[in-house]
């Protein structure tokens, strides 16, 4: 993914709505994809993953989407709370040992929730 | 169950200086990883260690270098600093012998090149 420098795209919600957050990846060789959530100042921490072998997951209020065809990654989070407020990370990997597992991190997504 | 560690939590350094941050993987992950987030950036992938042994490399010079020690732990040096090297630096593991490749993030390291 492109980074998009200081100026992230940003997505303001109200407190008790649904979020959806898109990604596009670019390596259609990756079969393993993972959302982390940073908070300022912190290092991401790991929400939710999904395989290639997958189109949804879900966990917790957070539901993974991948369309393989498209290359495209969706966060969905249901019921958002001041607490979800914070930079969201698309990465993508290869499980292949020979490729290693070095994560690729598209450009983040800010959220900002409003009571 | 500790997670993942690092230190310094930041440090302020020179152009021209050399620097040492450190990183003690989750409890039980034996594969380092560590990656530079320029401010408003999402993480690049610097280098990877497992078994003691760089096993992957992304787009940096040889001014940074690493190291794995036995305990699983991980160094990571930048020589010649930039000022463009002043960022936030990531150390994240995974367990690869259990073949549970997600890695987890530690705290970083701010650095500022001055």
């Amino acid at each position: 993914g492109e980074s998009v420098g200081l100026h992230l795209p940003t997505l303001s919600v109200q407190e008790g709505d649904n979020s959806i957050i898109n990604c596009a990846y670019s390596n259609s060789a990756s079969d393993y994809f993972i959302w982390y959530k940073q908070e300022s100042g912190k290092g991401p921490q790991f929400i939710i993953d999904i395989r290639s072998n997958m189109d949804k997951r879900q966990g917790q209020r957070v539901t993974v989407l991948l369309n393989k065809t498209v290359k495209h990654l969706s966060l969905q989070i249901a019921a958002t709370q001041p607490g979800d407020s914070a930079v969201y990370f698309c990465a993508e990997t290869s499980m292949i040992k020979a490729a290693g597992n070095k994560l690729t991190f598209g450009g983040g997504t800010r959220v900002l929730v409003k009571p | 169950d500790a997670g993942v560690t690092q230190s310094p939590t930041h440090l302020i350094k020179t152009r021209g200086q050399q620097v040492t941050l450190r990183c003690s993987p989750k409890s039980g992950h034996d594969t380092v990883s560590w990656y530079q987030q320029a401010l408003g950036q999402g993480p690049q992938f610097i280098f990877q260690y497992y078994e003691e042994e760089e096993r992957q490399r992304g787009n940096f010079p040889d001014r940074f270098s690493g190291h794995q020690f036995p305990n699983y732990s991980s160094e990571l040096n930048v020589n010649a600093l930039l000022l463009g090297d002043s960022a936030l630096y990531l150390c994240a593991s995974s367990d690869r012998r259990g073949r549970r490749e997600t890695q987890y993030f530690g705290p970083g390291t701010r650095l500022l090149v001055l």
